[in-house]
């Protein structure tokens, strides 16, 4: 299994911030990374997919980076409703594997 | 508009068998590329993908648990199943199943998710 390392687990960032929450993969993946915002007691959602591209309907100040084994999710000037835990997944191969997760509060 | 939801005991014994059923809408899995994979989250914890089913019928399955898994699909019913035999409390947690493009390469649309709780 290709292991994904999130970094770092948990982040304390006031509204307004920029942020930045990094992965890495254990072996190179491409561009074949996604990002995921979890809510408490909700369903994942997408908001980067390909490394970089923002799905539709996601803010702009959301923007994805990297490629190979290096990746980066950044959220410029936070929002209150940024606030959730943040998941990578590869899907380079099978199982698609997830990041432990990176818990943005305020 | 695509909804998938999941549905299935919320509590089932050890060593029991867990099966659970994604009825999903707006897509159909005998459309190329599409696939439906079944992703689950014990408490506080993360993500974990289980199981992936593909339009032609060719399957997946996350090899730590290969060995209890099942994932089949009634594409006349809209619906993906997932078998889990002899459960444990490690398996308590909240099942998802989600909607997947191969072109694509990510999870678009997920369902609610279901918890399941094993405990005697």
């Amino acid at each position: 299994d290709i292991q994904m390392t999130q970094s770092p687990t948990a982040l304390s960032a006031s509204v307004g911030d920029r942020i930045t929450v990094t992965c890495r993969a254990s072996q190179r993946i491409s561009n074949l990374l996604a990002w995921y915002q979890q809510r408490p007691g909700e369903a994942p959602n997408v908001v980067i997919y390909e490394a970089s591209k923002l799905q539709s309907g996601v803010s702009s100040r959301f923007s994805g980076s990297g490629s190979g084994t290096e990746f980066a999710l950044t959220i410029s000037s936070l929002q209150p409703d940024d606030y959730a835990t943040y998941y990578c997944q590869q899907y380079k191969s099978y199982p698609h594997t997830f990041g432990q997760g990176t818990k943005l509060e305020i | 508009q695509v909804t998938l939801k999941e549905s299935g005991p919320t509590q089932v014994k050890p060593t029991q068998t867990l099966t659970l059923t994604c009825t999903f809408s707006g897509f159909s899995l005998r459309t190329g590329g599409m696939t439906v994979g079944w992703i689950r989250q014990p408490p506080g914890r993360a993500l974990e993908s289980l199981a992936v089913i593909y339009w032609n019928d060719d399957k997946l399955y996350n090899p730590s648990l290969r060995s209890r898994l099942t994932i089949t699909k009634d594409t006349s019913q809209n619906q993906v199943v997932l078998t889990l035999t002899s459960v444990d409390p490690e398996d308590t947690g909240t099942y998802y199943c989600a909607r997947r493009n191969i072109l694509a390469g990510h999870y678009a649309t997920w369902g609610q998710g279901t918890l399941v709780t094993v405990s005697s």
